[in-house]
């Protein structure tokens, strides 16, 4: 069955750095691949996804990620964080198979950043 | 830009009552779905509904739980008898016909069962 890791449930950067947030799917064939962000009692709102075409993917507040089909990773990063940045961060695969969709969640990370 | 809705924003229960949980998905969306976070962990697949049907569901998704759309812009998760490990944050989420479009989420439901 099709599964999700991120790694690294707590990931702590300073304000300007690097973010930095991993996730590799299982199947051998690629999926579907999103990555979605969660504010404080806020729902899940879409931050890019990955569907076919360039492997490189720009989403909204300035992440991007890279689709690597040898690693099967699409690793999450944005070149400088913001403080309004923290929240938790959740990849998502959808089987291109399933018509009905349905997705499948990584265990999430959650992003802090520092003055 | 169009949302899904989700009421209400917090539901307590006494254990084995039922509850209602209700959504608003995007108004030109065909797929909708239901999806549960318990506190600590990931965000879990319940159900698919596609064509006034399910399409698919989770092993979560035992006889206690049914879902409906009574008309045209409601989706309605049912909890016949519920226990106090159905407490999660309750999520719907909807998605235009094709399958590699993004799911549009809502806020959740908070559901706390006593």
């Amino acid at each position: 069955a099709q599964s999700v890791t991120q790694l690294g449930s707590h990931v702590s950067v300073s304000e300007g750095a690097l973010v930095l947030l991993r996730c590799n799917y299982s199947s051998s064939v690629p999926p579907y691949l999103f990555w979605y962000v969660q504010y404080p009692n806020q729902g899940l709102q879409l931050l890019l996804k990955y569907t076919t075409g360039a492997t490189l993917v720009k989403g909204i507040n300035g992440f991007e990620a890279e689709f690597k089909k040898s690693e099967t990773s699409f690793h999450l990063t944005k070149p400088s964080a913001h403080m309004s940045d923290a929240a938790e961060y959740f990849c998502a695969v959808s089987d291109r198979s399933n018509q009905g969709g349905k997705l499948i969640f990584g265990q999430g990370t959650e992003l802090s950043v520092k003055p | 830009e169009p949302e899904v809705t989700q009421t209400p924003s917090h539901q307590v229960t006494q254990m084995g009552q039922e509850v209602i949980l209700r959504c608003v998905p995007i108004s030109n969306h065909l797929y909708f779905y239901w999806y549960r976070q318990i506190l600590g962990q990931k965000v879990e697949f319940l159900v698919s509904f596609y064509n006034n049907e399910i399409s698919e569901k989770s092993e979560i998704f035992d006889d206690q739980f049914s879902v409906e759309r009574p008309d045209g812009s409601n989706f309605t998760l049912k909890i016949r008898s519920t226990k106090l490990e159905d407490s999660a944050m309750y999520f719907c989420a909807s998605r235009w016909d094709r399958e590699n479009q993004p799911q549009h989420f809502g806020d959740g439901t908070r559901l706390s069962i006593l």
